[in-house]
């Protein structure tokens, strides 16, 4: 079945360090791949996004390539800042049908200090 | 235009007793659906609906149940409560059914069983 796999957390860096978080993902056909933020308290937000092979999503400095290849989609930032600190989950929609069913990772907890 | 309502933010059961949970979607939008989060099993998702027509469910007992009315607002009501079922209950809306397309979040409903 489809299934997504994240590194394990917490990730804690300094703030201006540079941040991957790996996320890879088994999946039948061409699945669409998405980050999502969770602050504290907070529902989910949508990060990015990427609905094809070789895509780059991109937004608040944050960028993931859809490599499928490597079945990956890892999340970069080059320079973090503390107001990053959250819960990031990388998710995939299956291709295909009418439906948009999200899977989860388990999440990372990003911890940046100053 | 406004985010996905719901409502209530906070509830507070014992066990045995029932729920139902609100989910306002954003105008226009005609799909709803639900996702339980635990810090043991994560973000699961447990149904869908579009155009008032349930499209898929997750793997949860018949005690989880869902519906959704002619203006796209959905619920969804729990039965016989068990401690298990405290969670954050998480509804996301998207504008059509496709596993390309964005799903936003509310801010969830927080259900605690004692």
């Amino acid at each position: 079945g489809n299934s997504v796999t994240q590194m394990e957390g917490p990730v804690t860096l300094s703030e201006e360090a540079f941040l991957t978080i790996n996320c890879t993902y088994t999946a039948t056909g061409y699945p669409s791949l998405f980050w999502y933020v969770q602050y504290p308290g907070e529902g989910l937000q949508l990060l990015l996004k990427a609905t094809k092979a070789d895509d780059k999503g991109s937004n608040k400095g944050f960028e993931a390539t859809y490599r499928k290849e490597t079945t990956s989609f890892h999340l970069e930032k080059g320079s973090v800042q503390v107001s990053d600190s959250a819960v990031y989950f990388c998710a995939l929609s299956a291709y295909g049908g009418a439906t948009n069913k999200l899977i989860f990772g388990t999440g990372t907890l990003l911890a940046v200090q100053p | 235009k406004a985010g996905v309502t719901q409502t209530p933010r906070y509830l507070i059961k014992t066990r045995g007793q029932q729920v139902t949970l609100s989910c306002s979607p954003i105008s226009g939008h005609r799909s709803v659906s639900w996702y339980q989060q635990t810090p043991g099993q994560g973000l699961q998702f447990l149904f869908e609906y579009f155009s008032e027509t349930q499209r898929n469910k997750g793997n949860f007992p018949g005690r989880f149940s869902g519906r959704q009315f002619s203006n796209s607002r959905s619920e969804m009501n729990v039965s016989t409560l068990e401690l298990g079922d405290s969670a954050l209950y998480l509804c996301a809306s998207s504008s059509v059914a496709g596993s390309t397309d964005t799903q936003y979040f509310g801010p969830g409903t927080r259900l605690t069983v004692l």
